[in-house]
C-alpha cells in the first residue's frame, strides 16, 4: 500500500527567508502525481504544487518549487521569500494514475509552518 | 479554479439525529467526489468516493449505513451522518475531479463542514 510521510510536524521560518518541508512517499508504481496542499486556519485546501512522476524536471510555482527525486521516493517543498500568509498546515500527497483510477489523495500527517515577521 | 462549495460550514446537532452535508461543483461537472475526515491536528482520512449515479465506495472501517453518501447529480454529493454521537464530531472535506480531468491529478476542495454533536 502507498503511504507518504511527512517527518516534520513543525516548522519555523523568518519571513523573507527560505524553508523546506519534507516528504518521502513509499510505492511500487511508476507512474504517480505527488501534490502539495496548503490548510489555511480557514481549513480550506489549496493546491499548491504538482509533480508528476513521469517528469524529471522539478515543477515551479512562483516562490514554491519541489525537489523529486524519484530514486529515493522524496517529494520536498520549498518555499522562498516566505511570507506571513504562508502560515498554514501543509500537506504532501500522493496519486496513483492508471487508467479506470478513482484517483482519490494519500495524505501524509502534515507540517505546521509559522512565519515569524 | 474550480470551485467546490459546501454547507454547512458549520453544524451543531443533539446526539441521535440525523446531519446532512452538501458538496457542489458550482462550475464544474464533478463525476467522483471524495469524502474525507479530519480529526484536530491530524491529516485527512478518506472515507468513500462517491461516483455520480452509483454507489458510493466506503473505506474500510468506515459504516456506510451510519455514513450515507449520494451523488445524485454530476455537481452535488452528499453525506449524511445518521444517528449522530459525540465521537462523530469530527471536521469532513469533500473534494471533486472535474470530468475529463483524471489524468491531471488534481482535486478540488469544499470549505469543509465541522460537526459538533452534543
Amino acid at each position: 500500500a502507498q503511504t507518504v510521510t511527512q517527518s516534520q510536524p513543525e516548522m519555523s521560518v523568518q519571513e523573507a527567508e527560505t524553508v523546506t518541508l519534507s516528504c518521502t512517499y513509499d510505492t511500487s508504481e511508476s507512474d504517480y502525481y505527488l501534490f502539495w496542499y496548503k490548510q489555511p486556519p480557514s481549513r480550506q485546501m489549496i493546491l499548491v504544487i504538482r509533480q508528476e512522476a513521469y517528469k524529471q524536471q522539478n515543477a515551479t510555482e512562483n516562490r514554491f518549487s519541489v525537489n523529486f527525486q524519484k530514486a529515493a521516493k522524496s517529494f520536498s517543498l520549498k518555499i522562498s521569500d516566505s511570507q506571513l500568509g504562508d502560515a498554514a498546515m501543509y500537506f504532501c500527497a500522493y496519486r496513483f494514475n492508471y487508467g479506470g483510477s478513482q484517483g482519490n489523495l494519500i495524505f501524509g500527517k502534515g507540517t505546521k509552518l509559522s512565519v515569524k515577521p | 479554479g474550480a470551485v467546490v462549495s459546501q454547507h454547512p460550514s458549520r453544524v451543531i446537532c443533539k446526539s441521535g439525529t440525523s446531519v446532512k452535508i452538501e458538496c457542489r461543483s458550482l462550475d464544474f461537472q464533478a463525476t467522483t467526489m471524495f469524502w474525507y475526515r479530519q480529526f484536530p491536528k491530524q491529516s485527512l482520512m478518506l472515507m468513500a468516493t462517491s461516483n455520480e449515479g452509483s454507489k458510493a465506495t466506503y473505506e474500510q472501517g468506515v459504516e456506510k449505513d451510519k455514513f450515507l453518501i449520494n451523488h445524485a447529480s454530476l455537481t452535488l454529493s452528499t453525506l449524511t451522518v445518521t444517528s449522530a454521537h459525540p465521537e462523530d464530531s469530527s471536521f469532513y472535506i469533500c473534494s471533486a475531479r472535474a470530468m475529463g480531468q483524471v489524468l491531471t491529478g488534481e482535486l478540488f476542495f469544499g470549505e469543509g463542514s465541522r460537526l459538533t454533536v452534543l
